[in-house]
């Protein structure tokens, strides 16, 4: 069956490390999302890409980069790791570039930044 | 600027009904979705309404009005596995998704 997996689940850094974030998926879908959530706020989008070498900022992009080099893989890396950035992470990719279908998240990877 | 609203917290009790609403004020509207999530878990589809009218889907339906700005999401014969947050999220004029905070949703015995 197809799916989506981030790695790691569990994340703890400290202030001004890079850390990369891992997002794979095999619905070998062209459409991948980073969002990041936190209480009392919706998913917040921090880049997305439409297929490789395209990548676009997302709401909240400050801090964050990501990088498409293939289908599967869209990897999430802060730059200078900030305790505003203490999160949950949510990776995910949908079929349809105008989101008029279902997009399909992985677990998740809870970030804390100390 | 764009807004959604959605109850923080609601309560119900297994085997009831609940409606969980959610108004908008977006730029543009090309669909709303309803997502649930599970404590610690990912966000998972529900519906996608684009039209108004409701649209019914076993134990869940979902109600939109677009003139109004608002939609629900009922759900009936609750069972305890219902116990999540409900997830409300617009496609505006530029087909981003605008997400609402989410509806904490106890069910009680």
């Amino acid at each position: 069956d197809a799916e989506i997996t981030q790695s790691p689940r569990h994340k703890i850094t400290e202030t001004g490390r890079q850390v990369t974030l891992a997002c794979h998926q095999t619905w070998n879908h062209n459409n991948m999302f980073w969002y990041r959530q936190d209480l009392g706020h919706g998913l917040r989008l921090i880049h997305y890409s439409y297929g490789v070498q395209d990548t676009n900022k997302g709401e909240v992009s400050d801090g964050y980069s990501v990088s498409r080099s293939n289908t599967e893989d869209l990897p999430l890396t802060l730059e200078s790791a900030a305790s505003s950035q203490t999160s949950v992470y949510f990776c995910a990719s949908s079929e349809s570039r105008f989101h008029t279908d279902t997009q399909y998240f992985g677990p998740g990877t809870r970030l804390t930044v100390l | 600027g764009q807004n959604i609203d959605q109850p923080t917290e609601m309560t119900a009790t297994e085997g009831a009904i609940v409606q969980i609403n959610c108004t908008y004020q977006t730029s543009g509207f090309n669909g709303l979705f309803w997502y649930q999530q599970h404590a610690g878990e990912a966000p998972t589809f529900l519906s996608y309404n684009v039209l108004d009218g409701l649209e019914e889907k076993g134990r869940f339906s979902s109600f939109l009005s677009r003139s109004k700005g608002y939609s629900y999401l009922l759900l009936k014969e609750l069972q305890m596995k219902d116990s999540a947050s409900y997830l409300c999220a617009v496609l505006d004029s530029n087909y981003q998704l605008i997400w609402g905070a989410g509806t904490k949703l106890i069910i009680k015995p």
